[in-house]
């Protein structure tokens, strides 16, 4: 069966530290990968998608960026943290247009800024 | 509009009680119909996953899909406390809509 990791669970940085988190897929090759933000009480925000390895795809221009050095690794970096940034970070991992792009979600990253 | 929109609640129901949520939804392309289900600080979880028209039925769950109406139901029978959690609606489709496109979450309390 697949599992989906993220680490770490809770991080507080202060404003303009970075930030480094990371993602990682078992139990599946070539997955479509994702990074989402929800903001407290809101929907989930796409934030990054990638379909292979070095291949990401932007939805949202900001200070933060993606890269996927491996098939089955997803890290979600900033080199300066706004206030703004403060939310809940969800991996995903998808099974691409076959299946209509069901996805599957890690267990969250928290951060806050201040 | 929202390509997908979905009624935030909150939502409180006794225990025992059938909790109906709903979404609708403007892209025809729109093929593949899921819910999850989101506890306070967790990940979302797949509940149901609906391909095209009709219902399907999984234990106390029934997820019905009304592509003529563009709206999306899951049922919730004998619901219990557990089942509270924020409920999200997601589809996707072909061609423009070939990415997962989510509703904002309705949150449900259960109460005992």
């Amino acid at each position: 069966s697949q599992t989906i990791h993220q680490w770490p669970a809770t991080l507080v940085q202060p404003v303009g530290s970075p930030l480094s988190l990371e993602c990682t897929v078992e139990g599946t090759s070539n997955p479509n990968l994702y990074w989402y933000r929800q903001a407290a009480g809101r929907g989930l925000q796409l934030l990054f998608y990638s379909v292979g390895i070095g291949q990401i795809s932007s939805e949202v221009p900001q200070n933060l960026s993606a890269s996927r050095p491996q098939d089955r690794q997803f890290i979600l970096s900033s080199k300066k943290l706004l206030l703004s940034d403060s939310g809940f970070y969800l991996c995903a991992w998808g099974t691409g247009l076959a299946d209509g792009d069901t996805q599957y979600f890690g267990p969250g990253t928290r951060l806050t800024v201040l | 509009q929202k390509e997908v929109e979905q009624d935030p609640g909150p939502l409180s129901v006794p225990e025992g009680a059938i909790v109906s949520l709903n979404c609708t939804y403007s892209n025809s392309a729109f093929q593949y119909f899921m819910w999850y289900r989101q506890y306070s600080r967790k990940g979302p979880e797949l509940l149901m996953y609906t391909y095209s028209s009709g219902n399907k039925e999984d234990g106390r769950f029934t997820a019905q899909v009304d592509k003529s109406s563009k709206y999306i139901s899951l049922f919730i029978r004998d619901s219990q406390p557990s089942d509270s959690a924020t409920y999200l609606c997601a589809m996707s489709g072909t061609g423009s809509a070939r990415q997962l496109t989510f509703g904002s979450g309705t949150q449900l309390t259960v109460l005992p």
